[in-house]
């Protein structure tokens, strides 16, 4: 089955930049635009990053995604401890016919 | 504002159905597509399937085929998606989703309903 490949962990102290890395296909990110999603414990995701690198209206501009070839990034600067969420990227996969999502990454501020 | 209000948690036996129901409000409903999407206990998100709410147009994934059946009441403006021959491994968070572009070939979902927990046990 096509999916999106994300490390499973990622940290960072308050004021960083971290950066997570989303990896698919030439059938979803590698010919699609790529979207980024944030969940808190207990709640719904929520829509960080369209179309490879816009913000949706109220997302502060310390998110920002890039695309290049199959591989897509989001990237998180200046790290606040209630950034520690659950990260998950997707994309159309046209081999599925489908959404498909990354196994998501648990970012940790230490 | 927009919001899309899901219905409470379901306990189904295996083999049941269940039917969960997605109130938009805030919006125009029949301008933009709702997906349905779920989340077993520690697994990743998995798309279920679409519904072009303006002419009744429906997706599913392979995966779901044959299993599960979304629709639409305009007049309530609530989705709903019904899944059937239930399994154990169907208990997850299921969520409906607004698509961003309204069209639904696109994994952009900008406004998500709050979950519902199915247990199949």
């Amino acid at each position: 089955q096509s999916v999106l490949t994300q490390p499973p962990s990622a940290s960072g102290t308050p004021g960083q930049r971290v950066t997570i890395s989303c990896s698919g296909s030439s059938s979803n990110s590698g010919s699609n635009t790529v979207n980024w999603y944030q969940q808190l414990p207990g709640a719904a995701p929520k829509l960080l990053i369209y179309s490879n690198n816009q913000r949706p209206s109220g997302v502060p501009d310390r998110f920002s995604g890039s695309k290049s070839g199959t591989s897509a990034s989001l990237a998180i600067s200046r790290l606040q401890s209630e950034d520690e969420a659950d990260y998950y990227c997707a994309s159309w996969d046209g081999s599925l016919n489908g959404p498909v999502f990354g196994g998501g990454t648990k970012l940790t501020v230490l | 504002q927009v919001q899309l209000v899901q219905s409470g948690a379901e306990v189904r036996k295996p083999g049941a159905s269940v039917k969960l129901s997605c109130r938009a409000s805030g919006y125009t409903f029949t301008s933009y597509t709702i997906h349905w999407v779920r989340q077993a206990p520690g697994q990743r998100l998995e798309w279920m399937g679409w519904i072009n709410i303006g002419n009744g147009n429906t997706k599913y994934s392979q995966k779901f085929q044959g299993r599960v059946t979304i629709t639409r009441d305009t007049s309530a403006s609530t989705a709903y998606m019904e899944l059937s021959s239930l399994r154990s491994d169907d208990t997850s968070v299921y969520y409906c989703a607004r698509d961003l572009f309204g069209v639904g070939y696109s994994s952009s979902f900008d406004y998500w309903g709050q979950g519902t927990l199915v247990t199949v046990s």
